[in-house]
C-alpha cells in the first residue's frame, strides 16, 4: 500500500534551517507529484508547494519563495523540504502528500505523511 | 488568489442525524473540462488530513457513501447523511483550479453533541 513516512520532530533556533524528509513506498515514486502543506498549532492547512519527482521541477507558494527548497532523491524514493531563515511563526507540523495528477492539470492529495513537527524557539 | 470560506466553523452533531457543511470560493471553480476543481479533506483528531471527496462529488477510495459532495461554480456542500461517532474531526474544502497556490477553507470542526 502507499506510504509516506516523514522524518522526526525538529527543534531549531530562529534563523536556522530545517530539512524534512518524506520517504515514499508502495508506488512508482516518479509518477506522482509531492506536495508540502503545513499546519501551525491549532490552525488550518497552508499549502507550500509541490515538486515533480520525474523532472525535479518545482512550484512554490509566493509567500515561501526564496525561503523553501523542495528536492527529491529518486534513488531512494524520498522527497525533501528545506526551510531556511526560520522564525517562530514557522513552528508547525509539516506534511508531505502525494498528488494524483489528472487530465486538465487537476491534482488532488490522495495520500499524506504522518507529519513532522518543527519547533522554532530561542 | 482564490479565497475559500466555510460555514459553519463549528458543527455539533447528533449521531444518526444528517450534517451539512457549506464551502464558497471567490471565483468559479468550474474548469472548461466541465469538472469543478474542489476537494474535501478531513482531519480526524491526532491524524493527518485525508482525502474525502475530489472533483466536488467523487468519493475517495474507502469513503462511506454517507458522505455526499455537491455543488458547482462557487458554492459547494458536503453532506453527511447519518453522522457516526467516527466522523468527528475538522473538514476542509480546497480549491485546485487556480494554482499556485492551492487554497484551503478555514475548516469546520464537527463534534458530537
Amino acid at each position: 500500500q502507499v506510504q509516506l513516512v516523514q522524518s522526526g520532530a525538529e527543534m531549531k533556533k530562529p534563523g536556522a534551517s530545517v530539512k524534512v524528509s518524506c520517504k515514499a513506498s508502495g508506488y512508482t515514486f516518479t509518477a506522482f507529484y509531492i506536495h508540502w502543506v503545513r499546519q501551525a498549532p491549532g490552525q488550518g492547512l497552508e499549502w507550500m508547494g509541490w515538486i515533480n519527482p520525474n523532472s525535479g521541477g518545482t512550484t512554490y507558494a509566493q509567500e515561501f519563495q526564496g525561503g523553501v527548497t523542495m528536492t527529491t532523491d529518486t534513488s531512494i524514493s524520498t522527497a525533501y523540504m528545506e526551510l531556511s531563515g526560520l522564525k517562530s511563526d514557522d513552528t508547525a507540523v509539516y506534511y508531505c502528500a502525494r498528488a494524483t495528477y489528472g487530465t486538465s492539470g487537476y491534482q488532488h492529495l490522495d495520500n499524506w505523511g504522518q507529519g513532522t513537527l518543527v519547533t522554532v524557539s530561542s | 488568489d482564490i479565497v475559500m470560506t466555510q460555514s459553519p466553523l463549528s458543527l455539533p452533531v447528533t449521531p444518526g442525524e444528517p450534517a451539512s457543511i457549506s464551502c464558497r470560493s471567490t471565483r468559479s471553480l468550474l474548469h472548461s473540462s466541465g469538472h469543478n476543481f474542489l476537494d474535501w479533506y478531513v482531519q480526524k483528531p491526532g491524524q493527518s488530513p485525508q482525502l474525502l471527496i475530489y472533483l466536488a462529488y467523487n468519493r475517495a477510495s474507502g469513503v462511506p457513501d454517507r458522505f455526499i459532495g455537491s455543488g458547482s461554480g462557487t458554492d459547494f456542500t458536503l453532506k453527511i447523511s447519518r453522522v457516526e461517532a467516527e466522523d468527528v474531526g475538522v473538514y476542509y474544502c480546497m480549491q485546485a483550479l487556480q494554482t499556485p497556490p492551492f487554497t484551503f477553507g478555514p475548516g469546520t470542526r464537527v463534534d458530537i453533541k
